[in-house]
């Protein structure tokens, strides 16, 4: 198994721009979630899907969109990127969605800049 | 908000140290979780403790809870250099609608050989 992969590892925007974080896992898991993570202020929840269609808002998602049309893949869009977007992006995904009944496996992240 | 807050934020110990590492949270809560982090990477597992338990091993790891002080501590005994890593405790707010995780801001923990 690949576990959770994330893709792009890097990436740079500038401000206004658009663009999707891909997130995929392959262990067949019901709870997705997408975090970021800013020096000194720990993991933030963006967005959260229990399952295929099924979507939430978390602590701070604005500024950002998912979808989930797949049990695999769980998207995060940028809308209209902002400088504040600037950090480290982590999906994560468990088997069922109370996701703290069950360990979180997290993707390696990726690196958005937003200039 | 922050539900869990980690205490110390960084801690340096030499190799074969024990490191000790706390976690209070604000509200009630069903289960508590400790997660490593090493730099650059994704968070790791470590253990999860549910609400009616009070110690729990695994390896060099023990984390123990106290809800009537809504406080967990994870220690890590025999420190590695490989050990070196930002530890995160997570917690389900009961009331929160238990689809999310709150995670603390971690310790950092440096291991020097």
């Amino acid at each position: 198994n690949a576990g959770v992969t994330q893709t792009p590892k890097f990436q740079v925007l500038k401000t206004g721009q658009s663009m999707t974080l891909q997130c995929a896992q392959d262990m067949n898991h019901e709870y997705m979630s997408w975090y970021r993570q800013d020096p000194g202020m720990g993991l933030r929840l963006i967005h959260y899907s229990v399952g295929a269609g099924i979507t939430d808002q978390g602590e701070v998602p604005n500024g950002y969109n998912v979808s989930r049309s797949t049990t695999e893949d769980f998207p995060l869009r940028l809308l209209s990127a902002a400088p504040s977007q600037t950090s480290v992006y982590f999906c994560a995904s468990s088997y069922r969605g109370r996701p703290m009944r069950y360990e979180q496996y997290f993707g390696p992240g990726t690196r958005l800049t937003v200039t | 908000s922050q539900q869990g807050e980690e205490d110390p934020q960084a801690l340096s110990i030499q190799e074969g140290e024990n490191a000790t590492m706390n976690c209070s949270y604000k509200t009630s809560i069903n289960n508590l979780q400790w997660y490593r982090q090493n730099s650059g990477r994704g968070l790791v597992h470590l253990i999860l403790i549910r609400s009616n338990e009070r110690e729990k091993h695994s390896g060099r790891l023990r984390v123990t809870l106290d809800t009537s002080k809504k406080s967990s501590s994870l220690l890590i005994t025999a420190s590695r250099a490989a050990d070196t890593a930002s530890y995160f405790c997570a917690t389900d707010p009961l009331g929160a609608g238990s689809y999310q995780l709150t995670f603390g801001k971690g310790t950092k923990l440096s291991v020097i050989p």
